[in-house]
């Protein structure tokens, strides 16, 4: 009963190699996005899907390409892998409320994480 | 200057200590203030959460917000070992906007 499910949890590849992650959801939240943590634990948007259209999209060099077939996944495929890509990418969906309700905080759930090691 | 600036510690405190972390921000616009935790290795997860100014309890931990001075507290009271986590402030203005973290204050509780 996973709530945000990531695939793999490690990967480790070589430079210059096309690679994706995958990420599901079973919440029946409407919005989904990647996150970037680095080494220093900073956490960075990388891109947000809301009903499978990009809303948010950060400047991610655009090797980068999310995909979201349908509401409850969110694929991200990386070209040409350099090393300043290794870090661990996160997945997360939240359900977009009201904005005017006073409680549109936002409340995103994330995945385990996907640890990227570029050698 | 980054829009929400964070003490990254690293903090240690005995256990039943009560640890203050802290973050500032610059940008005006922020409605809702956030604290995540995250263990080891997972990913974050909702601790706490306000909307404008104000303070919440919930058991051991506090949240305070004070918009005047773009200034967000988490206390924990009577700190466990089992509050040895990293802790992420995260802000944000409402609607579609994106939700931007802190670095996070790594915190360990001794026993």
């Amino acid at each position: 009963d996973t709530a945000v499910s990531q695939t793999p949890k490690y990967l480790v590849t070589q430079m210059g190699n096309d690679k994706s992650i995958k990420c599901e959801q079973n919440l029946g939240h409407d919005t989904m996005y990647w996150y970037k943590q680095d080494s220093k634990k900073f956490l960075k948007i990388m891109f947000s899907y809301n009903n499978k259209e990009l809303i948010i999209n950060e400047t991610v060099p655009n090797r980068f390409s999310p995909k979201s077939p349908d509401k409850a996944h969110l694929n991200l495929h990386i070209n040409s892998l350099e090393l300043g890509d290794s870090a661990v990418y996160f997945c997360a969906s939240s359900q977009e409320r009201d904005p005017g309700a006073g409680n549109n905080y936002n409340e995103q759930f994330f995945g385990p994480g996907t640890r990227l090691t570029v050698l | 200057q980054k829009e929400v600036e964070q003490d990254p510690g690293p903090l240690s405190v005995p256990e039943g200590a009560i640890v203050s972390l802290n973050c500032t921000y610059s940008n005006s616009a922020f409605q809702y203030f956030m604290w995540y935790r995250q263990y080891s290795r997972k990913g974050p997860e909702l601790l706490m959460y306000t909307y404008s100014s104000g303070n919440k309890e919930d058991g051991r931990f506090t949240a305070q917000v004070d918009k005047s001075s773009k200034y967000i507290s988490l206390f924990i009271r009577d700190s466990q070992p089992s509050d040895s986590a990293t802790y992420l402030c995260a802000m944000r203005s409402g609607g579609y906007q994106k939700v931007t973290f802190g670095t996070g204050t790594k915190l360990q509780v001794i026993p």
